[in-house]
């Protein structure tokens, strides 16, 4: 089952520009993270936000989390071409599952 | 080391084959996973083994068969496999069932013929 869904599904901007993803899952959950996925790759882990914390920051990278909304948002700023990947927000179901949202393909123009 | 690696980076098999896959982790984490994912899909979950022990199995057909050898091995054997089983297959581990951070490997590319 698919806890996350995630807008846009892909994004097409300019090398410098911001790029915001959103997610949205369905259950009340403990964490969500953040992966990238470089094209047919393994994923790496970005950023982690806890069910009590509103925003995280990590270099360029600020997460949001709306518990009531049950909404996060991933901001990207002043974007590389090396930015370009799928990104995807992961939950937790409780049971020790993690469960990936459908991801946002982004690419990056140089 | 803070590696996951997965062997052979890529497979094709016939639907009568039998082959493995291979996971390795050296960063002392007890609990590993095996995800399936599809072109432009998001990884789903098949199997998450802690302390060598299968702790989840998502209803994954029996034509898949994980084992975990020791504690930085995993191992994901495959037989009779069907075309619908091309997909990259990830390997996955944390530190513990509990610690939310995953680290992937590259993952195998499989095709069945």
């Amino acid at each position: 089952s698919q806890q996350g869904e995630e807008d846009p599904q892909a994004l097409s901007i300019q090398e410098g520009e911001n790029a915001t993803m959103n997610c949205s899952y369905k259950t009340s959950i403990n964490n969500l993270q953040w992966y990238r996925q470089n094209s047919g790759r393994g994923l790496v882990h970005l950023i982690l936000i806890r069910s009590n914390e509103r925003e995280k920051h990590s270099g360029r990278l600020r997460v949001t989390l709306d518990t009531s909304k049950k909404s996060s948002s991933l901001l990207i700023t002043a974007s590389r071409a090396a930015d370009t990947a799928s990104y995807f927000c992961a939950t937790d179901l409780g049971g020790f599952k993690t469960i990936f949202g459908a991801g946002t393909r982004l690419f990056v123009k140089a | 080391d803070t590696e996951v690696t997965q062997t052979p980076k890529h497979l094709v098999m016939g639907m009568t084959n039998k082959k493995s896959l291979k996971c390795e982790q050296h960063m002392g984490h007890r609990a590993m996973y095996w995800y399936k994912q599809k072109a432009k899909k998001p990884p789903e979950l098949m199997f998450v083994y802690s302390y060598e022990k299968l702790s989840i199995n998502e209803s994954v057909p029996s034509r898949f068969s994980p084992e975990c050898p020791n504690s930085s091995l995993l191992n994901l054997h495959l037989h009779a496999l069907q075309p619908e089983d091309s997909a990259l297959y990830l390997c996955a581990s944390s530190q513990e069932l509990t610690e939310e951070t995953q680290y992937f490997g590259p993952g195998t590319r499989l095709l069945v013929l």
